[in-house]
């Protein structure tokens, strides 16, 4: 149980296109997605906290405008890089939060390597 | 906010070895405290987790240990195995907050 994907796996665009990444829990609905960026060989940094329905809280020094995240529904959340540039190539990983218990436990999806050219 | 140290960024041991890798926090509210494992170009795995209720927990070769007044955790690993060799990172979360704050991360390399 509590799976997450992500879609698509690697992509890389010109700069200047915009790229939609796709999460997905598979087997549980998420009451919170979270999008997170991590550098090479650094830690994973949260970018926006999403609610289904609301509208995203973004990270403080996250563009809300560069990065559009959408959860219109209990299993799917994406996120949006507009007008991608080269400081913008990143793995990109989502996290699919459930109530399990009293806490909001993260499940985390494979991640998406963004390069941009 | 949260501040969350972790200790050593590389370790490398020989196999059959224990690896201790250990985290301080600054956020006396935090109470879970999840470990990671991160391969090479994938997302984060849970592997085990502690709650503040909790001194140690342990599953097989894995265990973790909380001391809450010192606000820092731990994980040990037994008996290392090559499979073991990856990035380890852990969190806190603050419950209102929902949010997790990770380490640094340490690498792990197991060898032969």
């Amino acid at each position: 149980g509590a799976v997450v994907s992500q879609h698509p796996s690697r992509v890389i665009c010109k700069s200047g296109t915009s790229v939609k990444i796709e999460c997905r829990s598979l087997d549980f609905q998420a009451t919170t997605m979270f999008w997170y960026r991590q550098f090479p060989k650094q830690s994973l940094m949260l970018m926006a906290t999403s609610n289904e329905g609301s509208k995203a809280t973004y990270e403080q020094g996250v563009e809300k405008d560069k990065f559009l995240i959408n959860h219109a529904s209990l299993t799917l959340s994406t996120l949006t890089v507009t007008s991608a540039h080269p400081e913008d190539s990143s793995f990109y990983i989502c996290s699919a939060g459930a109530s399990l218990t009293s806490l909001v436990e993260q499940f985390f999806g494979p991640g998406t390597r963004l390069t941009v050219l | 906010g949260e501040n969350v140290e972790q200790h050593p960024s590389t370790l490398s041991v020989q196999e059959g070895d224990s690896a201790v890798i250990k985290c301080t926090y600054s956020d006396s509210a935090s109470n879970y405290f999840p470990w990671y494992k991160q391969e090479l170009g994938k997302g984060p795995q849970l592997i085990i987790d502690i709650r503040s209720n909790v001194g140690e927990k342990k599953d097989q070769r894995i265990a973790v240990t909380l001391n809450k007044t010192a606000k820092h955790f731990s994980l040990h690993i037994t008996e290392t195995q090559p499979e073991d060799s990856a990035v380890y990172f852990c969190a806190t979360l603050t419950g209102t907050a929902s949010k997790l704050t990770f380490g640094t991360g340490t690498r792990l390399q197991v060898t032969l």
